[in-house]
């Protein structure tokens, strides 16, 4: 089993649509989510960092269960330029000594397409 | 503003053949992260560095080695290449306060094809 599991995809919805993506985490012991977005063939960047009481940026709005382990993103007001592949990611937020930092466990991604 | 470089962009050699892909953290950044994305995947961790010691393993072929340098850039290096491992390979540096990681820069990538 993956350590961070997406909703399949893809998702194609027409414009001004709401869409709520769903992941879930088996790691009990990740602390910092993400939520990543990648066009194609390009690199992963940051949509969203989810913080444990959620929260909202526009159109964009995170959540975190910690109880049921599972993140959520939710996008309103769909536009074409959302188009793209959603990825979740969980971080065992570890604080050493040496100051080293956690690898990301991503999700396989969930594509949306939004239509005129 | 915080970045990572990586070179080539482009990289096409044919099977067995040997490649090297460099990742250079904007600043210098104690800690880099290698992760291999194939074609409709996700992107897997292969390794990690910690002022140039290696500081985590993920699924990096024997083949593969890498390294961190004295100047904080890091190289991927590759042998015996296969036709699977055609994918785009990421290096990143988190971000960080207080401990605690904030996001990770990634790099624009190297799109390597084996032939």
């Amino acid at each position: 089993r993956k350590e961070v599991e997406q909703d399949p995809g893809p998702f194609n919805v027409p414009e001004g649509a709401t869409v709520a993506f769903n992941c879930t985490y088996s790691n009990s012991a990740s602390q910092s989510f993400f939520w990543y977005r990648q066009d194609c063939r390009k690199e992963p960047k940051l949509l969203m960092s989810v913080y444990s009481s959620g929260n909202e940026d526009g159109r964009f709005t995170a959540q975190l269960n910690r109880a049921s382990q599972y993140i959520s993103l939710l996008i309103r007001d769909s536009k074409l330029s959302d188009s793209a592949t959603y990825l979740c990611v969980s971080c065992p937020e570890r604080e050493t000594n040496t100051g080293a930092n956690s690898k990301l466990t991503f999700g396989k991604g969930i594509t949306l397409s939004v239509r005129p | 503003a915080a970045g990572v470089i990586q070179s080539p962009r482009h990289l096409i050699k044919e099977k067995r053949e040997t490649a090297t892909l460099k990742c250079y953290p904007i600043p210098r950044h104690d800690t880099v992260y290698w992760y291999q994305q194939g074609p409709g995947q996700d992107p897997q961790f292969l390794i990690s560095f910690y002022e140039k010691m290696q500081s985590d393993k993920g699924s990096i072929p024997d083949r593969f080695s890498a390294q961190q340098f004295s100047d904080y850039h890091s190289e991927l290096n590759m042998s015996s290449l296969e036709l699977g491992d055609s994918a785009l390979y990421f290096c990143a540096r988190n971000g960080r306060l207080q401990g605690r990681v904030t996001e990770a820069f990634f790099g624009q990538g190297t799109r390597l094809t084996v032939v």
